[in-house]
């Protein structure tokens, strides 16, 4: 089983859609959840960070994280064409300098 | 709003050869980080680094890399007797805190001929 499992896409929405985006992953010492957005030969841009379970809203975005079933989700509400992009999530333990990311997703917002 | 830059953005190099690749982390920051992601595969990380030292690397950082802070300023990779296989964007990153999100560069593309 891979560390951290997310589905590549690509995920095609209309303009104005709720978009979710998920990970799974199998460490159960991961405490630190980050989502980044990639454009094409970009560097990562963090969107998003949590600690342990929960969720957590900034403007459009609302991620969630549930440690009991290893399992977090990004949610973009009324999704617009720029946010047509790959969507990477990241974590990393406690002790740990190391994030372990995702293949990410590519989403592309159409009009 | 604060940045990480990374030069050059593209760097072509032969078989064998040295490169340096250069960041700049944001200045408040303490942390930093070399990450890799090969065309087409998933972002990787290679080496963190604090207080001038290796704080963490990955099995892929092996003899041929190293990392050094030259200056209060400047983060390097150096990689020695590049290979095929070494062709892909390296990225630098940098947080205040280990348990922060960390800021990426936008990358240097290497291609190795």
């Amino acid at each position: 089983q891979k560390e951290v499992e997310q589905d590549p896409g690509p995920l095609s929405v209309p303009e104005g859609a709720i978009v979710s985006l998920n990970c799974t992953y199998s460490n159960s010492a991961f405490q630190y959840f980050m989502w980044y957005r990639q454009y094409s030969r970009k560097g990562p841009e963090l969107l998003m960070y949590t600690y342990s379970s929960g969720n957590k809203e900034d403007g459009r975005f609302t991620a969630q994280v549930d440690k009991s079933s290893k399992y977090i989700s990004l949610f973009i509400r009324d999704s617009q064409p720029s946010d047509s992009a790959t969507y990477l999530c990241a974590m990393k333990a406690g002790t740990a300098s190391k994030l372990t990311f995702g293949t990410g997703t590519r989403l592309q917002v159409t009009l | 709003e604060p940045e990480v830059t990374q030069t050059p953005s593209h760097q072509v190099t032969q078989m064998g050869q040295e490169v340096i690749l250069r960041c700049v982390p944001i200045s408040n920051h303490l942390y930093f980080y070399w990450y890799r992601q090969i065309l087409g595969q998933k972002v990787e990380f290679l080496v963190s680094f604090y207080n001038n030292e290796i704080s963490e690397k990955s099995e892929i950082f092996d003899d041929q890399f190293s990392v050094e802070r030259p200056d209060g300023s400047n983060f390097t990779l150096k990689i020695r007797s590049t290979k095929l296989e070494d062709s892909a964007m390296y990225f630098c990153a940098s947080s205040e805190a280990p348990t922060g999100g960390y800021t990426f560069g936008s990358g240097t593309r290497l291609t190795v001929v």
